[in-house]
């Protein structure tokens, strides 16, 4: 199974701060990569496809980008409603496995 | 509005059963592949299982494989989860996603496996 490390688990930032998450994947899956974001109580929401692309409607200061097996999500300056948990996501093969998630608070 | 649309959660017993479903509307259903993920309280998130948009496609993750029956009815733009020989660890809420990217899910349905 591939692993996804996601760092770091938790975080805290202020709104305007520039904030990136890093996603490693155990061994290549080319750049079959999604992040989500999840808030309390709520379904996760599809951020970033494929590494690099902003999916429909997702605003434009959330974007990702990818090193080899590394993978990075970056928020360029965060808003209120960012604050939330977000996830990593591994779609080259099954089973399609997840980062442990990193929690974004607010500082 | 493109929807998903969970249900069939509950309280069951361990060794018990259960079917979910999830309802699809505003997309061609059966043009699209289908994942059922979990999360456990308080936990991250859990790819359980896969089917094609055929249904001739099937994968689970390993804890599930032989209890777990993934299913479509494409005429009926549903998708479903049979659960058998549920153990205290797949209590979760399962949500629905369409396509490997998971850019559509759904509101997510509850499953609490206790004595």
């Amino acid at each position: 199974d591939i692993q996804m490390t996601q760092s770091p688990s938790s975080l805290s930032a202020s709104v305007g701060d520039r904030v990136t998450i890093t996603c490693r994947a155990s061994q290549s899956i080319s750049s079959y990569l999604n992040w989500y974001q999840q808030k309390p109580g709520k379904a996760p929401k599809l951020l970033i496809y494929a590494a690099s692309s902003l999916q429909s409607g997702v605003p434009s200061r959330f974007s990702g980008s990818r090193s080899g097996t590394d993978f990075t999500l970056t928020i360029s300056s965060l808003q209120p409603e960012d604050f939330a948990t977000y996830y990593c996501q591994q779609s080259s093969s099954t089973p399609y496995t997840f980062g442990q998630g990193t929690k974004l608070e607010i500082k | 509005e493109v929807q998903l649309v969970e249900s069939g959660g509950g309280l069951v017993q361990p060794g018990g059963s259960l079917r979910l479903s999830c309802a699809a509307s505003g997309f061609t259903f059966s043009n699209y592949e289908m994942n059922w993920v979990r999360q456990a309280p308080g936990k991250g998130l859990e790819w359980v299982s896969y089917i094609s948009s055929s249904g001739s496609t099937i994968y689970y993750v390993d804890s599930v494989k032989g209890r777990f029956t993934i299913s479509r009815d494409n005429a009926k733009n549903s998708l479903y989860l049979q659960m058998n020989s549920l153990r205290a660890e797949d209590s979760a809420v399962y949500y629905c996603a369409s396509t490997t990217r998971m850019d559509v899910w759904g509101q997510g349905t509850t499953v609490t496996v206790s004595s």
